[in-house]
């Protein structure tokens, strides 16, 4: 399936220090989204990013795309406490319409 | 900006009885809606797509007359859980997108428990 992997699953880290999440995807894709969701919540769009971009800022969010090797990072830095949810990358693969097949996620923790 | 909403966004019911999920695109017209399932700290799996006036399409081992969708108007999409099971048990999410389709909104999700 397209479903992408994302690693790590989970990250816990201290207030103040950057965290990286990756999410590798298996098809020709359109775009490339990050969403954010807070436990048991419905999912927050932070930014995307087309196939024929590598790079893209969105306040301490930065966001890379290696088309060639079917990967994408999502970078927070400087994060908060608040930043503690889980993040999942999601895919629009080309001929796939609209709808969106989400990686496995990763499980942010921003400790005090 | 645009609001999707679902509702109930928490629901029990028995085993046997069938449940009905809404989800409704408050300021725009949604063309098109999809139905996500979620594990606890899992990924969401695509369940369907729906359009508008048309049949739903359902992604491969979803099974359509257990999961029945209907997307009668442009701002209303529902899921309704047939003879549900306590295996049906789970966090359900729909999104939506206008005609445009380049962004999609998602809604609260729906907490379903079946006893």
């Amino acid at each position: 399936s397209q479903q992408g992997e994302e690693d790590p699953q989970a990250l816990s880290i201290q207030e103040g220090e950057n965290a990286t999440m990756n999410c590798s995807y298996k098809t020709s894709i359109n775009n490339l989204q990050w969403y954010r969701q807070n436990s048991g919540r419905g999912l927050v769009h932070l930014i995307l990013i087309r196939s024929n971009e590598r790079e893209k800022h969105s306040g301490r969010l930065r966001v890379t795309l290696d088309t060639s090797k079917k990967s994408s990072s999502l970078l927070i830095t400087a994060s908060r406490a608040a930043d503690t949810a889980s993040y999942f990358c999601a895919t629009k693969i080309t001929g796939g319409g609209n709808k969106l097949t989400f990686g496995t996620g990763t499980q942010l923790k921003v400790e005090l | 900006g645009a609001v999707v909403s679902q509702h109930p966004s928490r629901v029990i019911c028995k085993s046997g009885t069938s449940v009905k999920i809404e989800c409704r695109s408050l300021d725009f017209q949604a063309t098109t809606m999809f139905w996500y399932r979620q594990f606890p700290k899992k990924s969401l799996m695509l369940m369907a797509t729906s359009n508008e006036g048309s049949k739903a399409t359902y992604e491969q081992g979803v099974e359509k007359d257990k999961f029945l969708i209907n997307h009668a108007s442009l701002t209303l999409s529902t899921l309704t859980v047939t003879s549900a099971h306590p295996e049906d048990s789970s966090f359900y999410i729909c999104s939506a997108s206008g005609e445009s389709g380049n962004t999609i909104y998602f809604g609260e999700g729906s907490w379903l428990t079946v006893v």
